[in-house]
């Protein structure tokens, strides 16, 4: 059974830190992985999409690695800013066609002005 | 740009209730989902639906779970007699095509309260 793990669970940085936001799995067998934000009480937002046979994605300042071999991901946030605040999940595509995620629990970052 | 919405946002209802949950997935989408978050917990598949009939469900999706797509744009989730345990948010999702390669795009939920 898929695990997804993400450590710590919470975060706080200064203004203007570069970031790294780790993510690991137990089964490499995945289809793609999927990077999301979660603000307090709401739904989730789309970061990054990796597939599988992909090294890594950017978008502005993301950029999220995939290495399916040990199971881990990271999402790299540069400059981050107080909007960046909230909670970060990672997720697996598990192998056929239905392609339903397993979540790690997120990490809850906080950035101080 | 697209989106899927969800209905109600909000939901109280009182043990041993039906509740439906209604989701609008975007439009030339094929795979639907709906996922559950417990309060402080992670969010947990329950349902994927194919071409009109479930393709996978998880432990949790029992006799008290179903699905419908009832036109061409609603998808809904219904619990018969709602548990204490029920109590979480709900997320519908879908996806473009098959094979694992895009993106499941997340409705902003419907938060159920069950007293």
């Amino acid at each position: 059974k898929q695990e997804v793990t993400q450590i710590p669970a919470a975060l706080s940085v200064p203004e203007g830190e570069n970031l790294v936001l780790n993510c690991s799995f137990t089964d490499s067998a995945i289809y793609n992985l999927q990077w999301f934000r979660q603000d307090p009480g709401k739904g989730l937002t789309s970061l990054l999409l990796i597939q599988s046979s992909q090294r890594e994605q950017t978008s502005g300042r993301l950029n999220a690695s995939l290495d399916k071999s040990s199971g881990r991901s990271t999402l790299y946030i540069a400059a981050s800013q107080p909007g960046d605040s909230a909670t970060y999940l990672c997720a697996v595509s598990e192998p056929g066609a239905n392609s339903k995620l397993t979540f790690g629990k997120g990490i809850t970052l906080s950035v101080r002005p | 740009e697209p989106e899927v919405t969800q209905t109600p946002s909000h939901q109280v209802t009182q043990m041993g209730q039906e509740v439906i949950l209604r989701c609008v997935p975007i439009s030339n989408h094929l795979y639907f989902y709906w996922y559950r978050q417990i309060l402080g917990q992670k969010v947990e598949f329950l349902v994927s639906f194919y071409n009109n009939e479930i393709s996978e469900k998880s432990e949790i999706f029992d006799d008290q779970f179903s699905v419908e797509r009832p036109d061409g744009s609603n998808f809904t989730l219904k619990i018969r007699s709602t548990k204490l345990e029920d109590s979480a948010m709900y997320f519908c999702a879908s996806r473009a095509q098959g094979g694992g390669t895009d993106t499941q795009y997340f409705g902003p939920g419907t938060r159920l309260t069950v007293l």
